[in-house]
């Protein structure tokens, strides 16, 4: 059976600094990976989704996620932190076959001045 | 992008009464449409799938007597609460995607639902 697992409820970084949210997934076939996010009281917004091609993927507000299939791992990284960052980040996993996506238990990411 | 949205963002309902919840998508024509609920500090819980002109598949442990779904354009979906309670309090956020397996699931801004 698929799931995913997000280490750490809570993830705090200073602004500017490297964010590394980790996702990690089992699935017996090739996923589909994804990253959201959501903002207080909204819903949810793609940041960037794997689809079996490049294996790093860009995604929006200066996101990037790297599919290692090894480790089974979709971690999530910005370079620099912003303010406008916090929020709670949400990794999903979908198979091929199946249309429902399997989530995670969420990050939230708490950025320090 | 496609546009996914709820109506109403908020909604304060007495205890016994129903609510409903609409989830439209603006841009294209949603086949599929997800009912999902959200408790404080949690994930999301699929409560429902629906496709347009059938009835919806229900998850296991929720009652379809109470969340009534209804799918009956391509584009609009509804979900009932009969009956409220307050522990049906939450945030409802549904999703619609063009299709079922390869298809992208796109989000609605969420209904926050309270029950007093």
């Amino acid at each position: 059976a698929q799931s995913v697992t997000q280490l750490g409820s809570h993830v705090s970084v200073s602004e500017g600094a490297l964010v590394l949210l980790r996702c990690n997934y089992s699935s017996s076939v090739p996923p589909y990976l994804f990253w959201y996010v959501q903002y207080p009281n909204q819903g949810l917004q793609l940041l960037l989704k794997y689809t079996s091609a490049a294996t790093l993927v860009k995604g929006i507000n200066g996101f990037e996620a790297e599919f290692k299939k090894s480790e089974t791992s979709f971690h999530l990284t910005k370079p620099s932190a912003h303010m406008s960052d916090a929020a709670e980040y949400f990794c999903a996993v979908k198979e091929d076959s199946n249309y429902q996506l399997i989530w995670g238990a969420g990050t939230k990411l708490i950025i320090k001045p | 992008g496609a546009v996914v949205s709820q109506h109403p963002s908020r909604v304060i309902c007495k205890s016994g009464t129903s609510v409903k919840i609409e989830c439209r998508s603006l841009d294209f024509q949603a086949t599929t449409m997800f009912w999902y609920r959200q408790f404080p500090k949690k994930s999301l819980m699929l409560m429902a799938t629906s496709n347009e002109g059938s009835k919806a598949t229900y998850e296991q442990g929720v009652e379809k007597d109470k969340f009534l779904i209804n799918h009956a354009s391509l584009t609009l979906s509804t979900l009932t609460v009969t009956s409220a309670h307050p522990e049906d309090s939450s945030f409802y956020i549904c999703s619609a995607s063009a299709g079922t397996i390869n298809y992208e699931q796109y989000f609605g801004p969420g209904t926050r639902l309270t029950v007093t």
